[in-house]
C-alpha cells in the first residue's frame, strides 16, 4: 500500500526565513510519481511539482527547491526567503507511474508566514 | 495549462435532499476523473475513480449508493450526494487525467464547498 507522511502539522515562520517541509513516502512500486501541491484558504489545489522516481536530481524553481532522496524515501520542499503569500497548506502526494495514477495525499503541513 | 472547472463552488442544501456537483474538463478530454473529499483541516481522501462510459470504482468505505458518480462524456463527470446529511458537509474536489498512458498530467478543479443544514 502507498502512504505519504507529513509529520509537520503546522509551521510558523517570519517573513524572509527559509523553511523546509518534510515528506516521507512508502510504496512497493519501483516506479512512481511524487508531487507537491499548495492549497490556499480558497481551497483550490495549486500544482507545484511532479517528480518521476527515475530522476533524483534536485530541482529549483525561483524560491522553491525540492530534495528527492530515494534512499530515505523523502521528497522535501524548501521555500527560501518566505513571504506572507506563501501561507497555505502544502500537500505531498504519491501516485503510481502507470494505470489510473490515483493520488495518495499526505496529511498536509500548514505554513503560516507572518510579516 | 489545462483547465478543470467545478460547479457550483458553494452549495447549501437541506438535510435529506440531493445535490449534484459537476466537473468539466474545458480544454482536454479526461479519460479518467477522480473525486476527492476533504474535511476541514484534513487531507484529501479519494472517493472514487471514474472512466468515461463505465461504472465508477469506489474506494473502501465510500457508499456508492449515496455518492453517485456519472462520467457520461470525456469532458463531464458528476457527483450526486443523495439524501445529504450534515456529516456530508465537506469540500469536494475533482481531477481529470488527460490521455490513457502513463505520465499524463492530472488537473484539479477549484473544488466545491458543500454545507448540509
Amino acid at each position: 500500500a502507498q502512504k505519504v507522511t507529513q509529520a509537520q502539522t503546522e509551521i510558523s515562520v517570519v517573513e524572509k526565513e527559509d523553511v523546509t517541509l518534510d515528506c516521507v513516502y512508502e510504496t512497493r512500486d519501483t516506479t512512481y510519481y511524487l508531487f507537491w501541491y499548495k492549497q490556499p484558504p480558497s481551497g483550490e489545489l495549486v500544482f507545484l511539482i511532479r517528480r518521476n522516481s527515475f530522476d533524483e536530481q534536485n530541482e529549483i524553481s525561483g524560491r522553491y527547491s525540492w530534495n528527492f532522496q530515494k534512499s530515505t524515501s523523502s521528497f522535501n520542499f524548501t521555500i527560501t526567503a518566505s513571504q506572507v503569500v506563501d501561507s497555505a497548506v502544502y500537500f505531498c502526494a504519491l501516485s503510481e507511474l502507470t494505470g489510473f495514477q490515483k493520488l495518495v495525499f499526505g496529511t498536509g503541513t500548514r505554513l503560516l508566514v507572518s510579516p | 495549462g489545462a483547465v478543470v472547472s467545478q460547479h457550483p463552488s458553494w452549495v447549501i442544501c437541506k438535510s435529506g435532499t440531493s445535490v449534484k456537483i459537476e466537473c468539466r474538463s474545458l480544454d482536454f478530454q479526461a479519460t479518467t476523473m477522480f473525486w476527492y473529499r476533504q474535511f476541514p483541516k484534513q487531507s484529501l481522501m479519494l472517493m472514487a475513480t471514474s472512466n468515461e462510459g463505465s461504472k465508477a470504482t469506489y474506494e473502501q468505505g465510500v457508499e456508492k449508493d449515496k455518492f453517485l458518480i456519472n462520467h457520461a462524456s470525456l469532458t463531464l463527470s458528476t457527483l450526486t450526494v443523495t439524501s445529504a446529511h450534515p456529516e456530508d458537509s465537506s469540500f469536494y474536489i475533482c481531477s481529470g487525467r488527460r490521455g490513457q498512458g502513463g505520465g499524463n498530467t492530472i488537473y484539479f478543479g477549484e473544488g466545491s464547498w458543500l454545507t448540509v443544514v
